[in-house]
């Protein structure tokens, strides 16, 4: 059974703070690990990480993988408000199609 | 605007009752999904659809009936209501087995 661990639990930083998200994997064939961000309502899609040691951007926000020791990484720098979420990281079987296992979630909340 | 809708946003129903949740997507995506969200779970795979007319099972089944006679339209119906049951649902869809999901903005059932 695919299984994926997320640390810290939840987290609260001050605004400007840079923080490293933590999620640990295993699975049997993998594809994919994806990271996603949820505020009230629906996940929204950040990353999708395929390859090993490739940085995945997108302005404040960055996550690399590393299927060696099967984890993955999302850094936020200079934090907002903006970025209280959880954060849901998820690992997709290649035999699966498409079915992402999900851990349980980081919940941020940046302090003013 | 293009999308993918989930009704009711909000429902409340008593045990031993059928419920449906409609979701209804715009993209002419091939995979759709169901999956269920409780505290301390994370997101749950209920079933997906890799096409109209091809459903299957994922993790907790269980209890829950799906259909896909159009490729736009997935609804989940719970046949007899329970108060496990009681969760917050979210419906998604793919273009493809490897692509990433887009979430529906999530019913929000109460089992009373």
């Amino acid at each position: 059974e695919d299984k994926v661990v997320q640390s810290p639990l939840s987290l609260v930083v001050h605004e400007g703070d840079t923080v490293t998200l933590n999620c640990s994997y295993e699975v049997t064939n993998f594809r994919s690990l994806l990271w996603y961000k949820q505020e009230k309502k629906a996940p929204t899609f950040l990353f999708m990480l395929t390859s090993s040691g490739i940085e995945k951007k997108s302005g404040r926000l960055s996550s690399i993988l590393d299927k060696k020791e099967l984890f993955s990484i999302l850094n936020i720098t200079a934090t907002q408000t903006g970025d209280s979420a959880v954060y849901l990281c998820a690992v997709v079987n290649t035999g699966t199609a498409s079915k992402l296992t999900f851990g349980t979630g980081t919940r941020l909340q940046v302090t003013l | 605007d293009a999308g993918i809708t989930q009704s009711p946003r909000y429902k409340i129903t008593e045990t031993g009752r059928q419920v449906t949740l409609m979701c209804h997507q715009t993209w002419s995506h091939s995979y759709m999904f169901w999956y269920r969200q409780d505290l301390g779970h994370g997101l749950r795979l209920i079933y997906y659809s890799a096409a109209a007319d091809i459903t299957d099972k994922g993790e907790v089944p269980d209890g829950y009936v799906v259909s896909r006679s159009k490729t736009e339209n997935f609804p989940l119906t719970l046949e007899s209501a329970t108060r496990s049951q009681t969760s917050v649902y979210f419906c998604a869809s793919s273009t493809q087995g490897t692509s990433p999901l887009h979430f529906g903005n999530g019913t929000r059932l109460t089992v009373t």
